[in-house]
């Protein structure tokens, strides 16, 4: 297996204010990530592509200047909710292959971040 | 637009009894079908999968189905564990040849397994 470690795993913020989340690839080289979110009984839905040293590939209807994703290294991703509002708190998870041309099947998951926005 | 549905959010089951969790799609592209396991305070992690040139794939208690004329595909799980009780979730892509793409997720659902 593989191991994708995500930080934090619950944040509550005031309106306007910033959240970094964090992703770790801990034991393998990560040039792809993947982030996604979940609304409460919605699906996971994919919110943008991170390729690292290059920039994001954000999906249909997400704000790539309001959810800002940094891919500076082989292992680490960071997606940064900018300005957040109340109808920006939800569960944002990440993923990656290992390795990075390797089946769905070989797609590592972080635990999530749960983001309350006040 | 919903294109991969779990209409159950529960399921409960005896344990040593069959749990059967199911799952619609629309997207009649979609040919590579996934079901992810996830824990409290976990991510998600790769359990079964299934392609669409298949009608059934088993490994060990679980068993998907896949009926490409409903559009529609289930996991059995036989006999349930109580460790078994995690969120499901369905997971669906058009592979178009390749081994990988985007997934479309559903909902999940909570399955919780009774001693």
């Amino acid at each position: 297996g593989a191991v994708v470690s995500q930080h934090p795993s619950r944040v509550i913020c005031k309106s306007g204010t910033s959240v970094k989340i964090e992703c770790r690839s801990l034991d393998f080289q990560a040039t792809t990530m993947f982030w996604y979110r979940q609304f409460p009984k919605q699906s996971l839905m994919l919110m943008a592509t991170s390729n690292e040293g290059s920039k994001a590939t954000y999906e249909q209807g997400v704000e790539k200047d309001k959810f800002l994703i940094n891919h500076a290294s082989l292992t680490l991703s960071t997606l940064t909710v900018t300005s957040a509002h109340p109808e920006d708190s939800s569960f944002y998870i990440c993923s990656a292959r290992n390795p990075p041309d390797a089946t769905n099947e070989k797609l590592f998951f972080g635990s999530g971040t749960q983001l309350s926005v006040l | 637009d919903q294109q991969v549905k779990q209409n159950s959010p529960s399921l409960s089951v005896q344990e040593g009894r069959i749990s059967i969790l199911n799952c619609d799609y629309t997207n009649s592209m979609f040919d590579y079908f996934l079901w992810y396991k996830k824990y409290p305070a976990e991510g998600p992690t790769f359990l079964i999968s299934i392609s669409s040139i298949k009608d059934k794939n088993e490994d060990g208690r679980f068993t998907v189905f896949l009926n490409k004329s409903a559009k529609h595909l289930s996991l059995h799980i036989v006999p349930s564990q109580p460790g078994d009780s995690a969120v499901y979730f369905c997971a669906a892509f058009n592979a178009g040849g390749t081994s990988y793409g985007k997934l479309t997720f559903g909902q999940g659902t909570i399955l919780t397994v009774h001693p």
